[in-house]
C-alpha cells in the first residue's frame, strides 16, 4: 500500500496557463475526492467521484475547473486559463465504501503558484 | 452537516496529555464526531470518530459529553511530533463520506 500518490508536488504557471493535476488513489479504494486549500484554511471541498462517475461537485469549481476519472481508477484536476485566485494546494483523498464510516486517506497534495 | 467550534490554538508541554476541545451544539443523532490533524506541508490524517460512545487508538481518545454537543481529542502523552492542525469535523451518514473542515486548532507542542 503506497497511499494516495499526486502528481506534481509544485507547479508554478503564469496566469492564463493551463495546468493539470493527477492523483492516484489507494487501489481498492472506489470513492476519491479534491479538496483545494488556501493559507491559514481548512481544505475545502471540490468534487468527488465513485468509480468513474462524478456524483457532486462545489461551487467552488468554476467552468475553468474540470475533474475526470475516466476509468475509475486515476483522476485528473484540470484548471484553464489561471488566475492568480488559484494558488493553493489541491489536495486529493480516496476511500472505500465501507459504510457511513469510512476514513478518508489524503495525498501530500499538488502546491499550485500563479504568476 | 453540523458546525463545529475550535480554540484557533493551543500549546503543550512535551510529554503532557493534550486535551483538544470541540463545540458542535447543533449535532444531531446521525451525525458522527470526527477528528483529523495536518502536520505542516502535508495532508490531512484521519485520527478518530465515534458517535456516542468514547472511542481508544493507538493514536488518541475521544471523549463525546453524553448529550453529544461536545467532544474532546485527548493525546495522552504529547510529542514534538503532534505539532500540528487538527480539525474536528461532523458528519452525516451517506453523503459520500464527504468531509467538511472548518480552520482548526494549531496545537504547538514545545519542551
Amino acid at each position: 500500500d503506497t497511499g494516495v500518490s499526486q502528481d506534481p508536488r509544485h507547479k508554478i504557471t503564469k496566469r492564463g496557463q493551463n495546468v493539470t493535476f493527477r492523483c492516484d488513489p489507494i487501489s481498492e479504494h472506489n470513492r476519491l475526492y479534491w479538496y483545494r486549500q488556501t493559507l491559514g484554511q481548512g481544505p475545502e471541498f471540490l468534487t468527488y467521484f465513485q468509480n468513474e462517475a462524478q456524483l457532486e461537485k462545489s461551487r467552488l469549481l468554476s467552468d475553468r475547473f474540470s475533474a475526470e476519472r475516466p476509468k475509475g481508477s486515476f483522476s485528473t484536476l484540470e484548471i484553464q486559463r489561471t488566475e492568480q485566485g488559484d494558488s493553493a494546494m489541491y489536495l486529493c483523498a480516496s476511500s472505500s465504501r465501507g459504510g457511513d464510516t469510512g476514513e478518508l486517506f489524503f495525498g501530500e497534495g499538488s502546491r499550485l503558484t500563479v504568476l | 452537516d453540523a458546525k463545529t467550534t475550535q480554540p484557533p490554538s493551543m500549546d503543550c508541554a512535551e510529554g503532557r496529555a493534550a486535551n483538544l476541545p470541540c463545540n458542535h451544539s447543533t449535532i444531531s443523532g446521525n451525525e458522527y464526531v470526527y477528528w483529523y490533524r495536518q502536520i505542516h506541508s502535508q495532508g490531512p490524517q484521519y485520527i478518530i470518530h465515534g458517535l456516542k460512545n468514547n472511542e481508544t487508538n493507538e493514536m488518541a481518545s475521544l471523549i463525546i459529553t453524553e448529550d453529544r454537543k461536545s467532544s474532546t481529542l485527548i493525546l495522552p502523552h504529547a510529542t514534538l511530533r503532534d505539532t500540528a492542525v487538527y480539525y474536528c469535523i461532523v458528519r452525516t451518514t451517506g453523503g459520500g463520506n464527504k468531509l467538511t473542515f472548518g480552520t482548526g486548532t494549531q496545537l504547538k507542542v514545545e519542551l
